[in-house]
């Protein structure tokens, strides 16, 4: 157990709609990151909060939104949802500050399916 | 463009022997490299990781090799076990403002008996 909890670990749902996932970081980590991996790809990196300010951006569309409350845990938002939606969608966090490196731990991920 | 390459999406290796898993990449800039283990329908698990001031970190049966001028990394595992069988992800980081990581594609694990 990594300690990062996400919530739902299941999602199925109709293309245009709205779904969001739910992430708690392990205890005493400030930095949160989400990830996508579609089918057979690796993880790509979406976005990152650091102590509740957004601190860098990847492959992250603009239909996709996050947020990272006082408490520490954060939320992505996907909305107008596409059939290429459908992935695994992985939540880390880690204790860095940014600019310096050090191990993520991931939570269990939240597979959506949009049909 | 894909900057952390792993050329071998699978491999099969008998219980007991060495497994030697590679990563490529292609930004210099990358200071520090991880190596992390996944089951299916779990979240990838960290492993093992080596900064880039070092070429060689152990951490039980698991140790990685760095090639900086080659720009190569590999994690060894020493001996094999059935347990070991998983997908493993190279990934690295090392860009300013954000430590974000670049995941390549995975190698499949397979131990046999």
């Amino acid at each position: 157990d990594s300690g990062v909890t996400q919530t739902p670990k299941h999602l199925i749902t109709a293309t245009g709609q709205r779904v969001t996932l739910r992430c708690s970081p392990r205890s005493g980590d400030l930095s949160v990151y989400w990830y996508q991996q579609s089918l057979d790809q690796g993880l790509q990196f979406l976005i990152q909060y650091y102590n509740g300010e957004e601190r860098a951006k990847g492959n992250i569309l603009e239909r996709f939104s996050a947020q990272q409350f006082p408490d520490l845990h954060s939320e992505l938002n996907l909305s107008s949802l596409e059939l290429g939606d459908s992935a695994l969608y992985f939540c880390a966090s880690s204790v860095a500050p940014s600019g310096l490196s050090y191990e993520q731990y991931f939570g269990p991920g939240t597979r959506l399916t949009v049909t | 463009d894909q900057q952390v390459k792993q050329n071998s999406p699978s491999l099969s290796v008998q219980e007991g022997r060495i497994s030697i898993l590679n990563c490529d990449y292609t930004n210099s800039m990358f200071d520090y490299f991880l190596w992390y283990k996944k089951y299916p329908a779990e979240g990838p698990t960290f492993l093992i990781s080596i900064s880039s001031i070092k070429d060689k970190n152990e951490d039980g049966r698991f140790t990685v090799f760095l090639n900086k001028s080659a720009k190569h990394l590999s994690l060894h595992i020493v001996p094999s076990q059935p347990g070991d069988s998983a997908v493993y992800f190279c990934a690295a980081s090392g860009f300013r403002n954000t430590d974000k990581l670049i995941f390549g594609t995975g190698t499949r694990l397979q131990v046999f008996p």
